[in-house]
């Protein structure tokens, strides 16, 4: 069974301009969450989507945004990038349905941006 | 809001040899998961072992228990036999036992690099 997979595996972008990140989770998940994981704030939780629909949200202001495909894959999009915004983005998806088995996370290599 | 803190930001350890890693975290639930993942360069993040909150029972996983305890807030990583392979970044995490807000959410602390000798 193939992993979690990112796409592209490294980005370069400059100030103001927009990204979207593409994650396609296991086969048969239905969950996908997103994280940012930089040296300073470590890793910090951007969204999760369940068969299609926003379940929950971190703090991140409204330039990140995400959806989830009817198949499961999901995007993440950044507008007006700032230099700030360089990061690794990790996915990770679930089968989801609330029990701890079907909540466990298997994440992909993710997508280093950076931002010039 | 809870918190997850790692206080070691690197740790050591000789090949066959024991290491322990530590976390502490703050939370007003009564209801969790705890995790230890690993991240090697390769920089996906792989499971290492879980705990619930509600088993008094320490994890364990081949080479890898931990020590939960519950009322000190303390959930510490223990390797044993270390092997060149076990090389990498650690993160301590905490996932909220509630629906809605622990949706796909884990709280990380800011990871523990650990170096194996051989």
């Amino acid at each position: 069974k193939a992993g979690v997979t990112q796409t592209p595996r490294y980005l370069i972008k400059t100030r103001g301009q927009q990204v979207t990140l593409s994650c396609s989770p296991i086969s048969g998940h239905r969950s996908v969450s997103w994280y940012q994981q930089t040296p300073g704030q470590g890793l910090q939780f951007l969204f999760e989507y369940f068969s299609e629909t926003q379940r929950n949200k971190g703090n991140f202001p409204g330039r990140f945004s995400g959806r989830q495909f009817s198949n499961s894959r999901s995007e993440m999009n950044v507008s007006t990038l700032e230099l700030g915004d360089s990061a690794l983005y990790l996915c990770a998806s679930s089968l989801g349905g609330g029990t701890p088995t079907r909540e466990k996370l298997f994440f992909g290599s993710g997508t280093q941006l950076s931002v010039l | 809001a809870q918190t997850v803190t790692q206080s070691q930001p690197e740790m050591s350890v000789q090949e066959a040899e024991t290491v322990t890693l530590s976390c502490t975290y703050d939370t007003s639930e009564s209801d969790y998961y705890l995790f230890w993942y690993k991240q090697p360069p390769s920089r996906q993040m792989i499971l290492v072992i879980r705990q619930e909150a509600y088993k008094q029972q320490n994890a364990t996983e081949n080479r890898f228990s931990v020590n939960f305890q519950k009322a000190a807030k303390s959930f510490s990583l223990k390797i044993s036999d270390s092997q060149l392979g076990d090389a990498a970044m650690y993160f301590c995490a905490y996932r909220s036992a509630k629906g809605g807000t622990s949706y796909g959410k884990l709280t990380f602390g800011q990871g523990t690099i650990l170096t194996v000798h051989p």
